[in-house]
This record gives structure tokens, C-alpha cells and sequence, in this order.
């Protein structure tokens, strides 16, 4: 079956530092796997997908993710984060169909 | 063009009671899907529905739970009976006709639903 792990619960960096925040999937097919966001009191935002092509994916919020198949990852990376850019992330699966599978989320914690 | 609306937004309920949460998707959104989140876990499926279709229950437990998604009106998940292991945090998406990773689903603020 197809699964997104996210082995960090908590990322806290200080602003204008860069963040990795990991993202581990298995899946015996093919794969195409999001990340979405979450800011307190709203509902998750789409932040980038790879469904084929290129490995390197670019989203919305100078956001990044590398698609990586030997290692099994697709890391969400930010070359230098933003106190608004404190929020949930939730990397996921397509699991077929319509349905996606989440990870536990990523709470990154952004501080001056 | 409002998003994806969910209320309540957080519900309490005492064992044996029912749970309705309702979901009014995007304008011009003909597809819901219905998530669950635990405490601690990620996200998980549930149900998918067009206008007054299931499409894909697979993700639903098979007593207490029901879905629907009438041709009026918002789709409602209805918890029956209600127990202590209901409380999550339950997540509504909507997406315009066409299935697949290539159509992206919009997801509401979400409803918490406590079960005391």
C-alpha cells in the first residue's frame, strides 16, 4: 500500500534561515506526491505536486520540493522562510482514484 | 468566490449522540471528499461523492457512518451514535468534474468534533 511518512513532528527555525522539512513515501507504481499547507484557522492549501517530468518542483510561496526515487523522498525545501510562512505542512500520496494519503504534518515554527 | 465552506467548525457531542457535519463545496465543485484526522496521524480517506452518487466508500467504517451529497444543498458526513474513538478533526475537499492527480481538490477549514 501506498504511504507518506514524515518523521518530524516539529521544525523550529529562526527567520531567514533555510528549511528542509522530509518526506519519506513507499510505493510499488508510479507516484505523484503533494505537499499542502496549513496556516492556523484555515484549510490546507495545495503548495506544489510532482506528477512527472522534471525532479526539481517549484510552488507557490518560494516553496521546493526534489523528487527523489532511489532515496524514496520528496523533501519540501525553502531557501530562506518567513515568520507567515509558520503552519502545518502535510506531504501526500495519490493513492488512485481520487484519494489522496496524508502524513502526520510537519508544524514548522518559524521565530525571530 | 468562497472556498470550500465547513460547519460547525468544532461540535461536541455526548456518547450516543449523532454528529452531522456539513460541507458546501466550491461553486461549480460537483466532487467531495470526505477526510478524517486522528490525533496524530495524517489524514485519511474516507468517501468520495458526486451529486447524489457514492462513488468510493472504501475509506468509510462500515456501521455508524454515512454519507451524502444531495442534488440541493451541502453534503453531509452523519456520525450515529457516537463514541469517544469519533474524535478528529474532519476535512472536506471539493474539485470541478475530472478525477485524478491532475484536478485539484480545494479543502475546507475543517470540523472538530469532540466526543465527551
Amino acid at each position: 500500500a501506498q504511504s507518506v511518512t514524515q518523521l518530524d513532528s516539529q521544525v523550529p527555525v529562526f527567520e531567514e534561515a533555510p528549511v528542509e522539512l522530509r518526506c519519506n513515501y513507499s510505493s510499488s507504481v508510479s507516484v505523484y506526491l503533494f505537499w499542502y499547507v496549513q496556516y492556523p484557522n484555515q484549510g490546507l492549501q495545495l503548495l506544489l505536486k510532482y506528477l512527472s517530468g522534471s525532479t526539481l518542483v517549484k510552488g507557490i510561496n518560494g516553496f521546493e520540493a526534489e523528487f527523489n526515487k532511489s532515496q524514496t523522498s520528496f523533501h519540501l525545501r525553502k531557501p530562506s522562510v518567513h515568520i507567515s510562512d509558520t503552519a502545518e505542512y502535510f506531504c501526500a500520496v495519490h493513492l488512485g482514484g481520487n484519494k489522496l494519503t496524508f502524513g502526520t504534518g510537519t508544524q514548522l515554527k518559524v521565530e525571530l | 468566490n468562497a472556498g470550500v465552506m465547513q460547519n460547525p467548525r468544532h461540535l461536541v457531542r455526548r456518547r450516543g449522540q449523532e454528529a452531522r457535519l456539513r460541507c458546501s463545496p466550491m461553486k461549480g465543485h460537483s466532487h467531495v471528499y470526505w477526510y478524517r484526522q486522528l490525533p496524530e496521524e495524517g489524514l485519511k480517506f474516507m468517501v468520495y461523492l458526486q451529486k447524489e452518487n457514492i462513488i468510493d466508500e472504501s475509506g468509510m467504517p462500515k456501521e455508524r457512518f454515512s454519507a451524502e451529497f444531495p442534488k440541493e444543498g451541502p453534503s453531509i458526513l452523519r456520525i450515529q451514535q457516537v463514541v469517544r474513538g469519533d474524535s478528529a478533526a474532519y476535512f472536506c475537499a471539493s474539485s470541478p468534474a475530472g478525477a485524478g492527480p491532475y484536478t485539484e481538490a480545494f479543502f475546507g477549514q475543517g470540523t472538530r468534533l469532540t466526543v465527551v
